[in-house]
This record gives C-alpha cells, sequence and structure tokens, in this order.
C-alpha cells in the first residue's frame, strides 16, 4: 500500500457525459501527479500540482482539468467523453520540495479505471 | 525532449533464470535519475529500483541490478532467479533532477515467467 489513494476504482460512463476523478496523496506530500495509461500503453504525463499550484502540463486535452486543494487532496475532471478517453488514471504523489537535489520518489495510487461506452 | 524507448515488447524467462530487460533514453541533460517499475496485472504500479545519475555504481536491489551506461544512455535492468511473481509489465522511468519531476515513460516490456 503506498498511501496514496483513488475513487473510484471503476468507473464506467457514456460518451459526452463529465466525470471527476479523487486522489489523496500520502500524508505530508505536497505534489501530486496525473497519468493516463491507455490499453497496454506506458503512462503518459498529465498535469502536476504542487502544494494548490499548478506546476506543469503534460499532453492534457483541454476537456480535461484539475485542481489540488487546501487539504491537498486533487481533482481530476474529465469532460465530453470519448471512447479514446478510456483508459486507467494514475495519480501519484511526492514530497516535492521544489527546491535544490532531491530524490522524491513518487508514490502511485492504485488507479481509476475509466470506461466510455 | 526526453525519450524513453523499451525496444522488447515481450520477454520470457525460466523460473530460477536470470533475464535482461533493455531500456535507452535520449536526454542533453547531465543529472537525472532513472526507474524501473513493475505493474501486476492488479495494474499497481511498484517501484523496483532506482538510479541516480551522478552515480557510477549499479544500483543493486536483492534480485534485481541495473546496468547503467550514462554515456551510452542505456539502463538495463537483471533479474536474478527468476520468480513466478516477477511476471508482469516493466516500465522504464526517466526524471529530470529538478523542475516539475514528472516521470517519462518507456512503453514497457511484458515479462513471461515459464514454470
Amino acid at each position: 500500500d503506498s498511501g496514496v489513494t483513488q475513487t473510484p476504482k471503476h468507473l464506467i460512463t457514456a460518451t459526452g457525459q463529465r466525470v471527476t476523478l479523487r486522489c489523496s496523496p500520502r500524508s505530508g506530500d505536497l505534489s501530486v501527479y496525473w497519468y493516463q495509461q491507455s490499453l497496454d500503453q506506458g503512462l503518459q504525463f498529465l498535469i502536476h500540482y504542487y502544494n494548490g499550484e499548478e506546476r506543469a502540463k503534460g499532453n492534457i486535452l483541454e476537456r480535461f482539468s484539475a485542481q489540488q486543494f487546501p487539504d491537498l487532496h486533487s481533482e481530476l475532471n474529465l469532460s465530453s467523453l470519448e471512447l479514446g478517453d478510456s483508459a486507467l488514471y494514475f495519480c501519484a504523489s511526492s514530497v516535492a520540495t521544489l527546491a535544490g537535489y532531491s530524490y522524491n520518489e513518487q508514490f502511485f495510487g492504485p488507479g481509476t479505471r475509466l470506461t466510455v461506452l | 525532449a526526453q525519450t524513453v524507448t523499451q525496444s522488447q515488447p515481450e520477454m520470457s524467462v525460466q523460473e530460477a533464470e536470470t533475464v535482461t530487460l533493455s531500456c535507452t533514453y535520449d536526454t542533453s541533460e547531465s543529472d537525472y535519475y532513472l526507474f524501473w517499475y513493475k505493474q501486476p496485472p492488479s495494474r499497481q504500479m511498484i517501484l523496483v529500483i532506482r538510479q541516480e545519475a551522478y552515480k557510477q555504481q549499479n544500483a543493486t536491489e536483492n534480485r534485481f541490478s541495473v546496468n547503467f551506461q550514462k554515456a551510452a544512455k542505456s539502463f538495463s535492468l537483471k533479474i536474478s532467479d527468476s520468480q513466478l511473481g516477477d511476471a508482469a509489465m516493466y516500465f522504464c522511468a526517466y526524471r529530470i533532477i529538478s523542475g516539475t519531476y514528472k516521470y517519462i515513460f518507456g512503453t514497457g516490456t511484458r515479462l513471461k515467467v515459464l514454470a
């Protein structure tokens, strides 16, 4: 158990709908990362939040958005869903001091499997 | 742009034997970290081993070791005394040492362990 929790575990929805995925980082971790893993693919970086602020964006679609709340949990919002959005969505957290050299291992949650029908 | 390449989509190994998974990467950075993650059927991402680029010594964790060749930008994973529980997808990942800390993953190698 990495200490990172994600809800829900599974989500089945229809095209055009909107869903929210939730992530609670490990206690004390300030950084949250979101990754997308399509079928039999590697993980693709979507977005990084540090202590409530967006730090970096990857190949995240405009239909997708995220935020990190004062209690440090994060939500990934996916709207106008398409069949191709079906994937496993991972959240990871790290201490991430952002200063100096730091190992900052990322700890991954169990993922949310999204199926768009 | 940094890229990570795993050229072996699938590998097989007999139980108790040794197998090596390949990973190459491309970067202009001089300092970075490299990782191997295991993803079993449960889909959980499990850290296997990590290597700091500024360290010349290859990392070792029990039956897992790496062969890090910085000049060649190569980072292979050796699994000794393979066990049935080692069967999984293995992902190589790269991370710069500062900045956003995002990971860049390879496409993975599926390892099958034969009894």
